[in-house]
C-alpha cells in the first residue's frame, strides 16, 4: 500500500510569507501528527489530528496551525515565516492514536531566507 | 512535561565494533519504540517493546526494555556501514498525547 505522502518536498520562502504543507496518510489511518525536525532540537511535536479534530498541540506559537479533512489528509500552515522556521517538517500517520507504530512521510524541507 | 533522553548524542565506531544507545524516560512508559533515520531520510520504525524486561532481537540489533519500564537500550553487534544513521527512541506522551521522541544518537561507521 502507498506510504505517507508529503508535498512539496522542498520549499524556499521569504521571511514574512506564509506556507502550507500537505500530508496524505496511509489509507485507513486516521491519526496524523506533525513534527518539526532541526539539527539542534531533534523531533519536536507540533500537533496531532484524529477524525478531523486537533487532539493535541505542542509548544509552538499560534503562527503554526493545521487541519485535517474528512479523507484524513492534513495540512499545516505557518504564517509570518521567520528564519528560525527553517526545518524539516515531518508528517506521521498511524492506525490508532497511541501504542502503534508511526509511519513517516519523507518530509518537507522548508528554507526561510 | 514528560521527557525522553538519549545518550550518547554522537557515536563514531570502526566497522565491526559494537554500538549501544541508551534511552531514559522521566516517567514510566507503557511501551517504547525505536526508529532509524538514514542521512537525508525520514524516521523508519524498527520495533516496539511493551513488557517489563523485554528483550527483542533483529539480526545484529538487540533491544531491551528496562524492568521499571523507564529505560531502554539498542545494541548493534559488529556494525556495518549500512547501520549509519540516527537512532531515536520514542514513548507515548502523558495523558493521551502522541509519541515523545528522544533527540537521537547519530551513528557514524568508519570503514
Amino acid at each position: 500500500k502507498a506510504g505517507v505522502t508529503q508535498t512539496p518536498r522542498y520549499l524556499i520562502k521569504t521571511r514574512g510569507q506564509q506556507v502550507t504543507l500537505s500530508c496524505s496518510p496511509i489509507s485507513g489511518h486516521r491519526s496524523v501528527s506533525w513534527y518539526q525536525q532541526t539539527p539542534g532540537q531533534g523531533l519536536q511535536f507540533l500537533f496531532e489530528y484524529f477524525s478531523e479534530t486537533q487532539r493535541n498541540k505542542g509548544n509552538f506559537p499560534g503562527r503554526f496551525s493545521g487541519r485535517q479533512f474528512s479523507n484524513s489528509r492534513s495540512e499545516m500552515n505557518v504564517s509570518t515565516l521567520e528564519l528560525g522556521d527553517s526545518a524539516l517538517y515531518l508528517c506521521a500517520s498511524s492506525l490508532f492514536r497511541q501504542n502503534t507504530e508511526a509511519f513517516f512521510g519523507q518530509g518537507t524541507r522548508l528554507t526561510v531566507v | 512535561g514528560q521527557q525522553v533522553m538519549q545518550i550518547p548524542q554522537y557515536q563514531h565506531v570502526q566497522e565491526g565494533e559494537d554500538f549501544t544507545t541508551y534511552c531514559n524516560s522521566s516517567t514510566t512508559l507503557s511501551n517504547i519504540q525505536w526508529y532509524k533515520q538514514r542521512p537525508g531520510g525520514h524516521p523508519v520504525f524498527l520495533i516496539q517493546l511493551v513488557k517489563s524486561g523485554e528483550v527483542k532481537k533483529q539480526k545484529r540489533l538487540t533491544f531491551q526494555f528496562g524492568e521499571a519500564k523507564k529505560n531502554s537500550s539498542l545494541h548493534i553487534t559488529a556494525t556495518q556501514t549500512t547501520d549509519v544513521g540516527t537512532y531515536f527512541c520514542a514513548g507515548p506522551g502523558s495523558g493521551n498525547t502522541p509519541l515523545v521522541f528522544g533527540k537521537g544518537t547519530r551513528l557514524s561507521v568508519i570503514a
